[in-house]
């Protein structure tokens, strides 16, 4: 089945390190891709998305992720996490062919610890 | 200033009942949405207006019937609530129908059915 996966439930990481958060997708064409957040209590935020172009695309505050085809990969990484990056983290899917629909994957829990 | 705001935050109550949830946007966007979150934090899709008129209609029950008195405004009415309800009700806004356009999300509305 079509799909979108995010492999990790939750992950951990202490303040200042680096991150990576895993997302592939099961469709046999390049679907759009996004990443979103959700901070608790909140409502969801757009961090970046890849439609087309450069595979490595820069989001706001601080986050990029890389799209490689070879792997259905849309991997989201922070080069040195913040305390406020604590968050549920969000993978998104509008597979090709679809109109305007809009997949999401399962989420990944971030706790940073100090 | 709100972007997408949505009442009630919270709202509990017994089986049975029907209840609506109100979105209001004033972005100016011209396309809303409706996503459940259920206790897995597993958010999907339900409905999506566009200019007032529905352009996605995922597989729900139909209890549930959104109602688009004027592009601002994207209301979900569920009728004759069941144990399953439970979830957090999110409501998205974009500028357009294409996932070109980010969607920029309510607070959510947590539902509760005893």
């Amino acid at each position: 089945a079509q799909s979108v996966t995010q492999p990790d439930i939750h992950i951990t990481v202490s303040e200042g390190a680096s991150l990576e958060l895993r997302c592939n997708y099961s469709y046999g064409a390049t679907p759009y891709l996004f990443w979103y957040v959700q901070s608790p209590g909140q409502g969801l935020q757009l961090l970046l998305k890849y439609f087309s172009g450069d595979t490595l695309v820069q989001g706001i505050k601080g986050f990029e992720a890389e799209f490689k085809r070879s792997q259905s990969s849309f991997n989201l990484r922070k080069p040195s996490v913040h305390w406020s990056d604590a968050a549920e983290y969000f993978c998104a899917v509008g597979p090709p062919n679809t109109g305007n629909q809009f997949y999401f994957g399962t989420g990944t829990s971030l706790t940073v610890i100090p | 200033d709100t972007a997408v705001s949505q009442t009630p935050k919270y709202l509990v109550t017994q089986m049975g009942n029907d209840k609506s949830i109100k979105c209001e946007q004033n972005l100016g966007h011209d396309t809303m949405y409706w996503y459940k979150q259920d206790s897995k934090k597993f958010l999907k899709i339900m409905f999506s207006y566009n200019n007032k008129e529905l352009i996605i209609n995922e597989t729900v029950p139909n209890r549930f019937s959104p109602k688009s008195p004027d592009k601002a405004h994207l209301n979900l009415h569920i009728n004759s609530l069941e144990l399953g309800d439970s979830a957090v009700y999110f409501c998205a806004s974009s500028q357009g129908p294409s996932r070109f356009n980010e969607q920029f999300f309510g607070p959510g509305t947590r539902l509760t059915v005893l």
